[in-house]
């Protein structure tokens, strides 16, 4: 299976600061790489997908990059909303589909 | 709109079954795979498997090999996914969720039902 490794766990920012979440897979995944991001008691919702490409309806700050076994989620300035937790997830090689551990944005 | 409606919380005792539902609407059902991921309380994202609606066809995760049977019903354009022999590590958040890019591949999920929590306790 390939394992999906998310850093930091936990990041502390404040409104307004610039936010970068890492991915890394165990090996290539090629593009094959989507971003989720969960708030509590809610339903994950898809924010990127195939590394770099954002789902429909999320805002322009949201942005994905990468290729192969390093990715990352950069959000150009955090907003209060989005103050979550966030998971990678491969579909480079299944079964199974693998997810992150996940990283939780906290406000400082 | 598309929505996915699952049923709702159920409680079982350990060495049971559970049957979760998950109706969708909004879109062409037999288009688009359906996906079932679980989240333990308090932890990540798990991927147990998925079902073709156009003939029923399912893969899923070695883990729940033997355990989990997903089933549709094309009338009702529903999605069942059956979890036998439960133990406490099935408690969970049981999530039924769309396959992006429909059938062809296994890919991303764009739309997910609300969850249906399942707790296994004696």
């Amino acid at each position: 299976d390939i394992v999906l490794t998310q850093s930091p766990a936990t990041l502390s920012l404040s409104p307004g600061q610039r936010a970068a979440l890492s991915c890394r897979a165990s090996q290539s995944v090629d593009d094959y790489l989507a971003w989720y991001q969960q708030k509590p008691g809610q339903s994950p919702r898809l924010l990127i997908y195939d590394a770099s490409k954002r789902a429909a309806g999320i805002p322009a700050r949201f942005s994905g990059s990468g290729s192969g076994t390093d990715f990352t989620l950069t959000i150009s300035s955090l907003e209060p909303e989005d103050f979550a937790v966030y998971y990678c997830q491969q579909r480079f090689q299944w079964p199974p589909l693998t997810f992150g551990g996940g990283t939780k944005v906290e406000i400082k | 709109q598309v929505q996915l409606v699952q049923s709702g919380a159920e409680v079982k005792k350990p060495g049971a079954s559970v049957k979760v539902s998950c109706k969708a609407s909004g879109y062409s059902f037999v288009n688009y795979y359906i996906h079932w991921v679980r989240q333990a309380p308090g932890q990540g994202l798990e991927w147990m498997g998925v079902i073709n609606p156009n003939g029923g066809t399912s893969n899923g995760a070695l883990k729940f090999l033997g355990r989990v049977t997903m089933t549709r019903d094309t009338s009702t354009s529903t999605v069942y996914m059956e979890l036998s022999s439960v133990g406490s590590e099935d408690t969970a958040v049981y999530y039924c969720a769309r396959d992006l890019y429909g059938l062809g591949s296994y890919t991303f999920f764009d739309y997910w039902g609300q969850g249906t929590l399942v707790t296994v306790s004696s």
